[in-house]
């Protein structure tokens, strides 16, 4: 199975802030990765897939880089609706796996 | 509007059986694969099968052999039928178009 290890796995930012969280594959996985923001009690949305195309819809303010083994995940200016849970998906290989996800908290 | 609503989950017996259904709107259902993945409660994300638009299949290990998925065109529904259920199959589930329209999800809670 390919191991999708996410960091990190919580962190305190102030809205406005720059934020940059990373996953890495055990594995090259080309750039089938997609990454996911999931709010209490909610399912999650889908904001980046192929691992640099913002979804229909998603603020370009949240943005995706990466191939092969390492992802990122950068939200360039922390706004209010943006304090969540972020995960990262693999989709190369069966079982498609998560990161342990990212909690976002404020500051 | 692309919609998808999962129903079926309840409380069920551990060695039990339950079935949940996605029916999905606004899209042309045959022309996607569907997704089911669960979360357990406080933890994260574990995709759990797949079934592509020409019916084949693959599933995670923790539910191979116990977990079925399905689906009916003509209906716009995909299934997951979940035999020999055991406790930490306790997560709510949700269904997804492919990986990119998900539903609300449905709690299926395994205990005795």
């Amino acid at each position: 199975d390919i191991q999708m290890t996410q960091s990190p796995s919580s962190l305190s930012a102030s809205v406005g802030d720059r934020v940059t969280i990373t996953c890495r594959a055990s594995q090259g996985i080309r750039n089938d990765l997609g990454w996911y923001q999931q709010k209490p009690g909610r399912a999650p949305k889908r904001l980046i897939y192929a691992a640099s195309s913002l979804q229909s819809g998603v603020p370009s303010r949240f943005s995706g880089s990466g191939s092969g083994t390492e992802f990122t995940l950068t939200i360039s200016s922390l706004q209010p609706e943006d304090f969540a849970t972020y995960y990262c998906l693999q989709h190369n290989n069966y079982p498609w796996t998560f990161g342990q996800g990212t909690k976002v908290e404020i500051k | 509007e692309v919609q998808l609503v999962e129903s079926g989950g309840g409380l069920v017996q551990p060695g039990r059986s339950l079935r949940l259904s996605c029916t999905a709107s606004g899209f042309t259902f045959g022309d996607y694969a569907m997704t089911w993945f669960r979360q357990a409660p406080g933890k994260g994300l574990e995709w759990v099968g797949f079934i592509r638009r020409g019916g084949t299949t693959e599933y995670a290990a923790s539910v191979k052999g116990r977990f079925t998925i399905s689906r009916d065109d003509s209906k716009s529904i995909a299934y997951l039928q979940m035999n020999s259920l055991k406790t930490e199959d306790t997560a709510v589930y949700y269904c997804t178009r492919y990986m990119d329209v998900w539903g609300k999800g449905t709690t299926v809670t395994v205990s005795s």
